[in-house]
């Protein structure tokens, strides 16, 4: 079974200040990694996806994300952070094989502070 | 602008009456469809899979003959919750993936702005 773990429920960051919210993944196979962002009473924004290639993947509103085989992590990071950017972040993993489903994680509270 | 919309954004019912929630994939023409829900301060779980032309696929746990789902057209899946009760409140969130099929593991999916059902 796949499974995907945030161990952060919330992170506080100044505005200005680079950010990191954590993910690691268990999945057969090669993972298919996402990141999500919801804003308050709203569905799922795409961020950004590690399919193949390059570890470091450059998404919407400046995220990125490093893909690391070895720590079975896909952390997302901005290099600094806004106000705006204060949200719920949802990470998610597909395994291989067409009748795998999307996995999320519980989700990372991020607050983003003047 | 929206890939997928969603009917209605909120909705309050009494126990008892039957809610129904449109899914809409704007930009194409969906074969396969997800329902969502979602528990405050809580992740997604998938509750099915709506499969156009055929039935949709129930995850475990998940009562079909609660959770009507309907994939009516290549662009249109409905999820009907019957007999509601205070504890079928939540936050429900429909997605599709790209190009609107299933099957591609890489394919990124995009989900509407969700539901919020309230049963009083």
């Amino acid at each position: 079974a796949q499974s995907v773990a945030q161990p952060e429920d919330q992170v506080n960051v100044a505005e200005g200040n680079p950010l990191t919210v954590k993910c690691t993944y268990s999945v057969s196979g090669n993972p298919y990694l996402f990141w999500y962002v919801q804003y308050p009473n709203r569905g799922l924004q795409f961020l950004l996806k590690y399919i193949t290639g390059d570890n470091l993947v450059k998404g919407s509103y400046g995220f990125e994300a490093e893909f690391n085989k070895s720590q079975t992590s896909f952390h997302l990071k901005k290099p600094s952070a806004l106000v705006s950017d204060s949200a719920l972040y949802f990470c998610a993993v597909r395994g291989g094989g067409t009748a795998s489903k999307l996995t999320f994680g519980t989700g990372t509270r991020l607050q983003v502070t003047l | 602008g929206a890939v997928v919309s969603q009917h209605p954004s909120w909705v309050i019912c009494k126990s008892g009456t039957s809610v129904k929630i449109e899914c809409r994939s704007l930009d194409f023409q969906a074969t396969t469809m997800f329902w969502y829900r979602q528990f405050p301060k809580q992740s997604l779980m998938l509750m099915a899979t709506s499969n156009e032309g055929s039935k949709a696929t129930y995850e475990q746990g998940v009562e079909k003959d609660k959770f009507l789902i309907n994939h009516a057209s290549l662009t249109l899946s409905t999820l009907t919750v019957t007999s509601a009760h205070p504890e079928d409140s939540s936050f429900y969130i429909c997605s599709v993936p790209t190009g609107g099929t299933s099957g591609r593991v890489r394919d990124t999916q995009y989900f509407g702005p969700g539901t919020r059902l309230t049963v009083l």
